[in-house]
């Protein structure tokens, strides 16, 4: 069974074009993460989620909105998608107390 | 904040040789240290890490850390290289908080093995 499970795995749209991506863990962990690896392999944390609740918000543009239905689940849909936001969207998922984040396979979102 | 500096974004052995991929750190608090491994077009696999105690922590396919507070390192290294480790080895570092540790990353070390 996949720990940590996206979809798509890949993902080609048009400029000004809404897109979402979905994030599955049966690890039974509370936190979720989103983070974005650009061009250059660099990776930076976009959100967090604790038991649904956003707990960390870094700068990301507000096109980006990360929502979690349940625990188990985080969504991450972007309005009005640009060149810039061409990236590998990574879901990792963690427990409270606990240190390890695992992380899925990634999504890569190329916009035209 | 947090920072992570890997030295070497490509590092070249020879299948057999000594393998070792520096990390520095920056960190107002006591860090959590990790080491990722990422293999073309997959997600980011846990090589190891450090929270508390033993200094040297071992992890999977016979790598190797160490945490030297003194001089803010965690490098990465395996005594032997094999093919099988080409793929790209991130450290990273966060803070102890109770939840949602905020991962950052470094930059990334390309590993290449020549046979």
């Amino acid at each position: 069974d996949t720990a940590v499970s996206q979809t798509p795995k890949y993902l080609v749209t048009q400029m000004g074009n809404d897109k979402s991506i979905k994030c599955e863990q049966n690890l039974g962990h509370d936190t979720m993460y989103w983070y974005k690896q650009d061009s250059k392999k660099f990776l930076k944390i976009m959100f967090s989620y604790n038991n649904k609740e956003l707990i960390i918000n870094e700068t990301v543009p507000n096109r980006f909105s990360p929502k979690s239905p349940d625990k188990a689940h985080l969504n991450l849909h972007i309005n009005s998608l640009e060149l810039g936001d061409s990236a590998v969207y990574f879901c990792a998922s963690s427990q409270s107390g606990v240190d390890t984040q695992y992380f899925g396979p990634g999504t890569r979102l190329t916009v035209l | 904040a947090q920072s992570v500096t890997q030295l070497g974004s490509h590092v070249s052995v020879s299948e057999g040789a000594l393998v070792l991929l520096r990390c520095n750190y920056s960190s107002s608090v006591p860090p959590y240290l990790f080491w990722y491994v990422q293999y073309p077009n997959q997600g980011l696999q846990l090589l190891l890490k450090y929270t508390t105690g033993a200094t040297l922590v071992k992890g999977i396919n016979g790598f190797e850390a160490e945490f030297k507070k003194s001089e803010t390192s965690f490098h990465l290294t395996k005594p032997s290289a094999h093919m099988s480790d080409a793929a790209e080895y991130f450290c990273a570092v966060s803070d102890r908080r109770e939840y949602g540790n905020k991962l950052v990353f470094g930059a990334g070390t390309i590993l290449r093995v020549k046979s």
